[in-house]
């Protein structure tokens, strides 16, 4: 399996711009996560979806993001519009099942101007 | 949701040496994990240890759950530079509640 698959790898853009974050999690796993992770925050838990329904979305910051996950084998993340704050590097991971063993992608790294 | 607490925050030792980070955590747990973070990289899994578990192995990495502490350590023994990495603990509880990571402690091992 090639494993949880992130795109972009990395994003630059303009204040204001659509940003839009792809995951493509292990096949047969049924459980997906989206963290973001800065120096001052650490590691944060965004959103996570079981069986591609949102679960908790408690981490979302605000309106701006917003998360989906048409299908098993696919999920984004949105931010409209970006801001500079937003500057992070967001990861996705899946799991068999939400307590058990995360897979983590390579991580997209944003950077808003 | 359950979240570990790693410590230290920063460890700095010489390669051979082991290295032991502690996590605590603050409600019964089903199981706890512990994660390596290289720079610029995703997390990699290193080791899951379940509640009725007391000790895990895998190579070098050895792992202990202490429940009635609410605490658990990693050692990693007779170091090397590729250790070099940020360890995160992620302690997961029953219902609903899945794993959340702390902060991490940053190790550095001096080659």
């Amino acid at each position: 399996d090639a494993g949880v698959i992130q795109s972009p790898r990395h994003e630059v853009t303009e204040m204001g711009q659509e940003v839009t974050l792809r995951c493509k999690p292990i096949s047969g796993h049924n459980s997906l996560f989206w963290y973001r992770q800065t120096m001052m925050r650490g590691l944060e838990l965004l959103i996570y979806f079981n069986n591609n329904v949102p679960i908790d979305d408690s981490g979302m910051p605000e309106d701006r993001f917003s998360a989906k996950m048409p299908n098993a084998s696919f999920s984004t993340l949105k931010i409209q519009p970006s801001e500079p704050r937003d500057s992070a590097v967001y990861f996705c991971a899946s799991s068999l099942a939400s307590q058990e063993t995360q897979y983590f992608g390579p991580g997209t790294r944003l950077l808003v101007l | 949701s359950q979240q570990g607490e790693e410590d230290p925050q920063a460890l700095s030792i010489q390669e051979g040496e082991n290295a032991t980070m502690n996590c605590s955590y603050k409600t019964s747990i089903n199981n706890l994990q512990w994660y390596r973070q290289n720079s610029g990289r995703g997390l990699v899994h290193l080791i899951l240890i379940r509640s009725n578990e007391r000790e895990k192995h895998s190579g070098r990495l050895r792992v202990t759950l202490d429940t009635s502490k609410k605490s658990s350590s990693l050692l990693i023994t007779a170091s090397r530079a590729a250790d070099t990495a940020s360890y995160f603990c992620a302690a997961s509880s029953g219902g609903s509640y899945i794993p959340t990571f702390g902060r991490g402690t940053s190790l550095i091992v001096h080659p």
